[in-house]
């Protein structure tokens, strides 16, 4: 069974077009968050989410929006896409207790987004 | 500001040539340090955590050890499947459960 399972992996599209990537865990955690990786491999993150709530969102641009039907999925919809948003896309997930294995993170195979 | 340094950026070596890669960090209030494997195409995949000076943690022939500035990922006889980019990650400050910030990593091939 994948444990955080991304779709699309691979998502080629025009400049101005809205996109979304889903992300499903069916790890039973409760925070799931999303990173964009650059060409240059470095990952950061873009928003976590927690029991619904937007935990944090790093200076994202507003086109990106995070959703979350329920715990398990947390979906990213992509409006109006530039050159620039091309990278790959993560979703990742961690459990929220107290013991000391509270925050790994476990994360998806990514989506390679290319906006042309 | 929370910032993680990672080096060297590049490592190549031979099967059985043993190292270490670095992972030296700023940030207020260490809430645990991470290390992942990425290969390419995939995503991160977890390797250990630590949260105190002193603490070591072992998987296979990998040994990660933290001080309170840095940490170290000692890779013992590696084989060519131990090649791969390795991520260190700090969690940020003042947030439960919450998000990592990672260094570029340290890319490693290892050459039978």
């Amino acid at each position: 069974d994948t444990a955080v399972s991304q779709t699309p992996k691979y998502l080629v599209t025009q400049m101005g077009n809205d996109k979304s990537i889903k992300c499903e865990q069916n790890l039973g955690h409760d925070t799931m968050y999303w990173y964009k990786q650059d060409s240059k491999k470095f990952l950061k993150i873009m928003f976590s989410y927690n029991n619904k709530e937007l935990i944090i969102n790093e200076t994202v641009p507003n086109r990106f929006s995070p959703k979350s039907p329920d715990k398990a999925h947390l979906n990213l919809h992509i409006n109006s896409l530039e050159l620039g948003d091309s990278a790959v896309y993560f979703c990742a997930s961690s459990p929220r207790t107290s013991g000391l294995s509270s925050y790994e993170q476990y994360f998806g195979p990514g989506t390679r987004l290319t906006v042309t | 500001e929370d910032q993680v340094t990672q080096s060297p950026e590049a490592l190549r070596l031979q099967e059985g040539e043993s190292s270490s890669l670095n992972c030296s960090y700023t940030v207020s209030g260490l809430r645990g340090l991470f290390w992942y494997r990425q290969d390419p195409g995939k995503g991160p995949e977890f390797l250990f955590t630590l949260y105190s000076a002193g603490e070591e943690k072992e998987k296979e022939r990998l040994k990660a050890t933290l001080t309170k500035k840095e940490s170290f990922l000692h890779i013992t006889a590696p084989k060519p499947e131990d090649s791969a980019t390795y991520l260190c990650a700090v969690r940020m400050r003042n947030q439960a459960g919450t998000a990592l910030i990672f260094g570029k990593g340290t890319t490693l091939s290892v050459s039978s």
